[in-house]
């Protein structure tokens, strides 16, 4: 019954390294997100995805890319991980009703420690 | 330029007590307006949302908000605070486009003491 889910729950890994965060979505969603919040809490989006278009928010480092292998799924890749991205990352989705974006529904965030 | 401001950093409450938290906006065009809350290592929970029609707007767990286009407000209320209430309180301002990207306020943390 799990609406958006994110695998993994913890992420710990080196400097340097390349690791992936999986997303999934089973509500049958348009459109899906990435948010990262730092650790004052602060929410800034990422990367806006569906079938047609990717929007980037063009603070977001070249390493972190988005990933769609079909509608119910954006993984999010980063490469050569920095200190600065210990973070939690979340996953949503949201249906487009009528044309335009409604609610957004979070995954349960991936906490990234960068060592 | 869309912004979403939170002026508490937190609010206080005694149980049983009314509570407010506050959320103005500032966005062209009719803004669609969110308000969402965290619990401790958790994901954002949906609580309610404004996009269009009357004004007052009732939510989950008893919350409701009111929109006021003359102040750019947006603020929180719940008649009777829970202890369970205490978690973290975020506003949301959608900017546009097709895909509804948030802008997210900086969150307010209510803490809501017996």
């Amino acid at each position: 019954d799990t609406a958006v889910s994110q695998t993994p729950k913890y992420l710990v890994t080196q400097m340097g390294n390349d690791k992936s965060i999986k997303c999934e979505q089973n509500l049958g969603h348009d459109t899906m997100y990435w948010y990262k919040q730092d650790s004052k809490k602060f929410l800034k989006i990422m990367f806006s995805y569906n079938n047609k278009e990717l929007i980037i928010n063009e603070t977001v480092p070249n390493r972190f890319s988005p990933k769609s292998p079909d509608k119910a799924h954006l993984n999010l890749h980063i490469n050569s991980l920095e200190l600065g991205d210990s973070a939690v990352y979340f996953c949503a989705s949201s249906p487009l009703r009528g044309g335009h974006p409604d609610t957004q529904y979070f995954g349960p965030g991936t906490r990234l420690t960068v060592l | 330029a869309q912004s979403v401001a939170q002026p508490e950093d937190q609010v206080n409450v005694a149980e049983g007590n009314p509570l407010t938290v506050k959320c103005t906006y500032s966005v062209s065009g009719n803004p669609y307006l969110f308000w969402y809350v965290q619990y401790p290592n958790r994901g954002l929970q949906f609580l309610l949302k404004y996009i269009t029609g009357d004004n007052l707007v009732k939510g989950s767990y008893g919350f409701e908000a009111e929109f006021n286009k003359s102040q750019t407000s947006f603020h929180l209320k719940k008649p009777s605070a829970l202890v369970s209430d205490s978690a973290l309180y975020f506003c949301a301002v959608n900017y546009g486009g097709s895909q509804g990207n948030l802008i997210f306020g900086k969150g307010t943390k209510l803490s809501v003491k017996p």
